[in-house]
């Protein structure tokens, strides 16, 4: 059964900081993996989507890799702004189930 | 584009009534339909996978005769929470997709609580 983590569960940084936000999958049998964003009460945003042939994808500010073989993935996040703060969630489809989430990181970017 | 609408965004219901969740592809037919759980401070859990015109497909624990869940058009499912209890409370989320394209759009979520 795939288990998604996600470390740190919350983070704290000051605006103008570049961060990373790790995520861990236990099967690497995987054919993408996505990073949302959820705002406090409101759906998902999807950011990236990288295929499991990519190692990166990158979208303005933010870069996500991709090490299928060890099971992780990472998104950067460059020159972080209050209005990044959020929540930020990996997910990668397993077996049947479309998306298996993680817990997510609560990223919070004070000005 | 791809725009997943959901209604009510929230919802307070007394304990033993039913509650119907709505979530809509306002812009895109969606053949496939997903309902998700978040209990605070945890993950998304799929709930159940609805296609058009068929019965849904429920994931492990998740009771089919309380979470009633029909898909009768490519735009529009519901999610009714039958006799809710104040352990139903908790936000739900829809999410669509149609055929051949992998990425889910997701809608804005429904608050539930059940007092």
């Amino acid at each position: 059964k795939q288990e998604v983590t996600q470390i740190p569960a919350a983070l704290s940084v000051p605006e103008g900081e570049n961060l990373v936000l790790n995520c861990s999958f236990t099967d690497s049998a995987i054919y993408n993996l996505q990073w949302f964003r959820q705002d406090p009460g409101k759906g998902l945003t999807s950011l990236l989507l990288i295929q499991s042939s990519q190692r990166e994808q990158t979208s303005g500010r933010l870069n996500a890799s991709l090490d299928k073989s060890s099971g992780r993935s990472t998104l950067y996040i460059a020159a972080s702004q209050p209005g990044d703060s959020a929540t930020y969630l990996c997910a990668v489809p397993s077996g049947n189930t479309p998306l298996v989430f993680g817990k997510g990181t609560r990223l919070s970017v004070i000005a | 584009g791809a725009v997943v609408s959901q209604h009510p965004s929230r919802v307070i219901c007394k304990s033993g009534t039913s509650v119907k969740i709505e979530c809509r592809s306002l812009d895109f037919q969606a053949t496939t339909m997903f309902w998700y759980r978040q209990f605070p401070k945890q993950s998304l859990m799929l709930m159940a996978t609805s296609n058009e015109g068929s019965k849904a497909t429920y994931e492990q624990g998740v009771e089919k005769d309380k979470f009633l869940i029909n898909h009768a058009s490519l735009t529009l499912s519901t999610l009714t929470v039958t006799s809710a209890h104040p352990e139903d409370s908790s936000f739900y989320i829809c999410s669509a997709s149609t055929a051949g394209v992998e990425t889910q759009y997701f809608g804005p979520g429904t608050r539930l609580l059940v007092l």
